[in-house]
């Protein structure tokens, strides 16, 4: 079964406006990644946060994480045309450094 | 160009027929892993290799095998397909840092049993 959720399953947004989506988890982790895939193509990789940290940004993304609620937020500001994709979290958890847990995704689309 | 390199890219197999994918990476990385990915599933581990001659279940390894004889190769095989396995597959590696810098994934394998 999946660790965790992520919401909303789909947003729509115009250009220029900013997508944030949330990802949920159950058991503690040791960081949790965020990657893009664009429509079956491979994933990726867009930004990684570790548990001891609370924020971290990268260009127009800003990822948050509380460990507390276990929940992490990707933010997308300005958003273009090009950033319609899924995106998709993935929790390392701390029991076990070999599995890295996705979760189904947020699928985005940005209209022009 | 660094990258992860899957083959085939598209697979139409019957049941019962043994398949392998393969992948191979060109950055010396010391992990691989092997996901599946199913509409409203997202991706699901299969397996995964932390270095040579190591491998280790994921969460959906039924019906799968792996081997890492070498650091750069890491083939799935499927002895038995069948029609459940149907799917897109992916691969991916990382050094050690993969907690660090995260994953390269290859481009996929849409796998058909029929």
């Amino acid at each position: 079964s999946q660790q965790g959720e992520e919401d909303p399953q789909a947003l729509s947004i115009q250009e220029g406006e900013n997508a944030t989506m949330n990802c949920s988890y159950k058991t503690s982790i040791n960081n949790l990644q965020w990657y893009r895939q664009n429509s079956g193509r491979g994933l990726v990789h867009l930004i990684l946060i570790r548990s001891n940290e609370r924020e971290k940004h990268s260009g127009r993304l800003r990822v948050t994480l509380d460990t507390s609620k276990k929940s992490s937020s990707l933010l997308i500001t300005a958003s273009r045309a090009a950033d319609t994709a899924s995106y998709f979290c993935a929790r390392r958890p701390t029991d076990s450094w070999g599995k890295l847990q996705f979760g189904a995704g947020t699928q985005v689309v940005v209209t022009p | 160009e660094a990258q992860v390199t899957q083959n085939p890219r598209y697979l139409i197999t019957v049941t019962g027929k043994k398949l392998t994918v393969t992948c191979s990476q060109n950055m010396n990385h010391e992990y691989m892993s092997w996901y599946r990915q199913d509409p409203g599933l997202g991706l699901r581990q299969i397996y995964y290799s932390m270095n040579v001659e190591v491998t280790d279940k994921g969460d959906v390894p039924e019906g799968y095998k792996v081997s890492r004889k070498e650091k750069r190769n890491f083939p799935l095989i499927l002895e038995s397909p069948s029609p459940n396995q149907t799917s897109l597959y992916f691969c991916a590696s990382s050094s050690t840092q993969g907690a660090v810098y995260g994953y390269t994934f290859g481009s996929g394998t849409r796998l058909t049993v029929v």
